[in-house]
């Protein structure tokens, strides 16, 4: 099993959709969660911070679930300039700092 | 303010040379990683350095591969004998710890080929 697992997508949705994606860890000790996206051929730009209570940026909202261990992803109204890849994060400081990347999820927004 | 910055940002090269890949971290961070992405793979943490001393290189494949922080604003990345396997976007990140947060700020990356 992998430590960090997502849906690989693709996800296909028009413009204006509402769209989620999950992200299950098997690390119970880890402490810091983030959403990351990549855009073909460019680096990893952080997107969202997780925070156990939640948090919202515009139209992007996060949450995590400790108990169940898993990440979500909303996206509402999405843009086709949403279109890339999303990758769940999951690092931790325990025993030694370590993070760990999720193979990512695709969107793609259509007009 | 400038991000984190790589270079070479293209490299091709044959097998059997030796390739250094160089960064500069945000100015101020104390954590540097080195990552491989690959298609195959994803991305993969191959080593990081915390206040220019490597922490854990558990990553790095082989011993091929070597890394060095000699002071905070630079860092390379050195591949020798490189092999075709070798071939990857090489990406450099930077980070500040904040409490228990580590939001990485990442490089253009080094696309490397070995032909």
């Amino acid at each position: 099993r992998k430590e960090v697992e997502q849906d690989p997508g693709p996800f296909n949705v028009p413009e204006g959709a509402t769209v989620a994606f999950n992200c299950t860890y098997s690390n119970s000790a880890s402490q810091s969660f983030f959403w990351y996206r990549q855009d073909c051929r460019k680096e990893p730009k952080l997107l969202m911070s997780v925070y156990s209570s939640g948090n919202e940026d515009g139209r992007f909202t996060a949450q995590l679930n400790r108990a169940s261990q898993y990440i979500s992803l909303l996206i509402r109204d999405s843009k086709l300039s949403d279109s890339a890849t999303y990758l769940c994060v999951v690092s931790s400081n325990t025993g030694g700092f370590k993070t760990i990347f999720g193979a990512g999820t695709r969107l793609f927004v259509k007009a | 303010d400038a991000g984190v910055i790589q270079s070479p940002r293209h490299e091709v090269t044959e097998m059997g040379q030796e390739v250094t890949l160089r960064c500069k971290p945000i100015s101020g961070h104390d954590y540097l990683f080195w990552y491989r992405q690959t298609m195959m793979r994803g991305l993969e943490l191959l080593i990081y350095f915390n206040n220019n001393v490597p922490i854990d290189d558990s990553g790095m494949p082989e011993d091929r591969f070597s890394a060095k922080m000699p002071n905070a604003s630079f860092s390379t990345l050195k591949i020798q004998p490189s092999e075709p396997r070798d071939s990857a976007v090489y990406f450099c990140a930077s980070s500040l710890y904040r409490q228990i947060t580590y939001e990485q700020y990442f490089g253009p990356g080094t696309r490397l080929t070995v032909t």
